[in-house]
């Protein structure tokens, strides 16, 4: 158990579906983040809430929207993706200063069909 | 463009010798950097950090290099273990500017019995 948990693990979606993706922290961080992983490229940084106010939007496709009903949850809402979206989406948390690193979850792998 | 770059897209070492992982970065205000392993099914896991006011950081089997003028860092790993095969991951940002840690696109680890 790493303390960030993501679900679903595995997510096979069609261009046309709606979908969301759950990230849970259990560690009283006060920071959350989505990064995207793509094959051989640098996590990419999508969005940042601190203090469940979004701190940082990286210029991501309206199709990605966020939520943060809580310092403890944050959602990826998923509508009418391409398939070069289809990547691993890892959620992590921080306390404060980005120093002490990020704990991440396990990620979902997701396939846009 | 990449502000952290990992040139080496995989390394393989025998059980025993030194690992060298290396990482360039170009913007000169990043003033704190991170290293994180990942297993394949998982999510990364920070490993050490080092500030830009030090040049060497150790940590048990672990310790990374800074060299500044060189805007370069290095991780070695003595003595690789087989259990150390992973894909690990430069990180680096500015404390101050926000939440926005920057990635490397990775260098795989093989560690050979």
């Amino acid at each position: 158990e790493t303390g960030v948990t993501q679900t679903p693990r595995h997510l096979v979606m069609g261009m046309t579906n709606k979908k969301s993706l759950k990230c849970e922290q259990h560690l009283g961080h006060n920071a959350m983040y989505w990064y995207k992983q793509s094959a051989k490229k640098p996590l990419e940084l999508m969005f940042v809430y601190s203090l469940e106010e979004r701190v940082e939007n990286n210029s991501v496709p309206s199709r990605f929207s966020p939520e943060c009903p809580n310092s403890s949850h944050l959602f990826l809402h998923l509508h009418t993706l391409q398939p070069e979206d289809s990547a691993l989406y890892l959620c992590a948390s921080s306390q404060g200063g980005r120093r002490g690193g990020y704990t991440f979850g396990s990620g979902t792998r997701l396939t846009v069909v | 463009d990449q502000q952290v770059k990992q040139n080496s897209p995989s390394l393989s070492v025998q059980e025993g010798r030194i690992s060298i992982l290396n990482c360039d970065y170009t913007n000169s205000m990043f003033d704190y950097f991170l290293w994180y392993k990942k297993y394949p099914a998982e999510g990364p896991t920070f490993l050490i950090s080092i500030s830009s006011i030090k040049d060497k950081n150790e940590d048990g089997r672990f310790t990374v290099f800074l060299n500044k003028s060189a805007k370069h860092l290095s991780l070695h790993i003595v003595p690789s273990q087989p259990g150390d095969s992973a894909v690990y991951f430069c990180a680096a940002g500015v404390n101050t500017g926000g939440f926005k840690t920057i990635f490397g696109a990775g260098t795989r680890l093989f560690v050979k019995a």
